[in-house]
């Protein structure tokens, strides 16, 4: 099925640990973005990629670098991971001028 | 900076008790409006997107309005698979990025 695959689904780490946390898509959508999700704070952007070759820095990038490998692949690494980093992640994908994004099904990332 | 308000965070609901549910935005020039349905454990699944005051938009027992500083997604005679986080976005400005309200827990007894 055309979508947004993420992997992977569940993670644990400890403190200091590094990881990537990695993102396809199968739709030729030109822009790709990260979210983390948090109880009672909705979704707040990390990184996005306007289209391939390009990267910018959303609300909440501390913390974490991104890679836009090719049009279908948008990476998220955490160098060193903290406690505050533990939420869910979400990648999506969009085609600019039309609506709507389409979401992965998310990794749920501790760190402890 | 654009703000996102979504009321109420939770709404519980008899089966066919209609309801409705408010998110209010301040933006400087809004492209659009987006509402999504997120059920737990998924990611947010697109419902509507709403781009003038005015504009209404449905889809089954769902139907989204839009004013120039709200929108009201309302629910008509819920059923219990209507239970869901439904999360609210605004589009402005030049770009293409989507900010988000907290969303609203909505649970639908029978």
């Amino acid at each position: 099925n055309a979508g947004v695959t993420q992997t992977p689904k569940f993670q644990v780490l400890k403190t200091g640990q590094s990881m990537t946390l990695q993102c396809a898509q199968d739709m030729n959508h030109n822009s790709m973005y990260w979210y983390r999700q948090d109880p009672g704070m909705g979704l707040r952007l990390i990184y996005y990629s306007a289209s391939e070759g390009t990267t910018d820095k959303g609300e909440v990038p501390n913390g974490y670098n991104v890679s836009r490998l090719n049009k279908r692949e948008f990476s998220l690494r955490l160098e060193s991971a903290a406690p505050s980093q533990t939420s869910v992640y979400f990648c999506a994908s969009s085609e600019q001028n039309k609506s709507g994004y389409t979401f992965g099904s998310g990794t749920r990332l501790t760190v402890v | 900076e654009d703000q996102v308000t979504q009321s109420p965070e939770a709404l519980r609901l008899q089966e066919g008790e209609s309801s409705s549910l408010n998110c209010s935005y301040t933006v400087s020039g809004l492209r659009g409006l987006f509402w999504y349905r997120q059920d737990p454990g998924k990611g947010p699944e697109f419902l509507f997107t709403l781009y003038s005051a005015g504009e209404e938009k449905e889809k089954e027992r769902l139907k989204a309005t839009l004013t120039k500083k709200e929108s009201f997604l309302h629910i008509t005679a819920p059923k219990p698979e209507d239970s869901a986080t439904y999360l609210c976005a605004v589009q402005a400005g030049g770009d293409y990025k989507l900010s988000f309200g907290a969303g609203t827990t909505v649970t639908v007894r029978a």
